[in-house]
């Protein structure tokens, strides 16, 4: 089966601009997740959908980060306006359902520079 | 609140030889999940292994086992049997329910050849 699909691979941005990475998850996976890891930590959760709703966003800055599946399908996390500390790699993961025996798939991430 | 902690930030092993990663977590609950994770330098986090805590008997994935004390709150992962391909970041994660899973802070690991 094709795995999750994440672009763009690289992204480098000044402070203050906008930008937006894209996901597909693997054809059949309800849920969706979106983890920010910055360099020497682990994944650290942003959102996380089941379908097209939102099961938790409890760590997604909202100010300045947005998310969105809206067909329950792909999905797309925008930063507006990127901050230096927004540096990081930006992983989308997806699963078959909510239940926590169920493995995560994870994407090649985005990594993102900020200028 | 639930934390994992990863007390290793880098470890090292010889090719053939075996060497185990630590793990500890927090939590108040009874009944989850825990994984190890592997991230090679290609960014792609792979499932390594997974133990639900209602299991006693530790999991096994050919050369990768557990040791999971759950009264200690531990789950170290034993790789048996070092390979070159084993380098890599290794996560720890822990997950209730339907909610988020939490990562701790990861071991590198080096396997000398």
């Amino acid at each position: 089966e094709a795995g999750v699909a994440q672009s763009p691979r690289y992204k480098i941005i000044e402070k203050r601009q906008s930008v937006a990475f894209w996901c597909n998850p693997i054809s059949g996976h309800a849920t969706l997740y979106w983890y920010q890891q910055i360099l020497g930590q682990g994944p650290k959760l942003l959102i996380q959908f089941q379908n097209n709703g939102v099961v938790d966003d409890s760590q997604l800055p909202k100010d300045r980060f947005s998310a969105e599946r809206l067909k329950g399908v792909d999905s797309t996390l925008k930063i507006q306006p990127a901050k230096l500390e927004d540096s990081a790699v930006y992983l989308c993961a997806s699963s078959f359902g909510l239940y926590s025996n169920q493995p995560q798939h994870f994407g090649d991430g985005t990594r993102l520079s900020i200028l | 609140a639930q934390t994992v902690t990863q007390s290793q930030p880098e470890m090292s092993v010889q090719e053939a030889e075996t060497v185990t990663l630590s793990c500890t977590y927090d939590t108040s609950e009874s009944d989850y999940y825990l994984f190890w994770y592997k991230q090679p330098p290609s960014r792609q986090m792979i499932l390594v292994i997974r133990q639900e805590a209602y299991k006693q008997q530790n999991a096994t994935e050919n050369r990768f086992s557990v040791n999971f004390q759950k009264a200690a709150k531990s789950f170290s992962l034993k790789i048996s049997d070092s390979q070159l391909g084993d380098a890599a970041m290794y996560f720890c994660a822990y997950r209730l329910g339907g909610f988020k899973t939490i990562f701790g802070a990861g071991t590198r690991l080096f396997v000398k050849a």
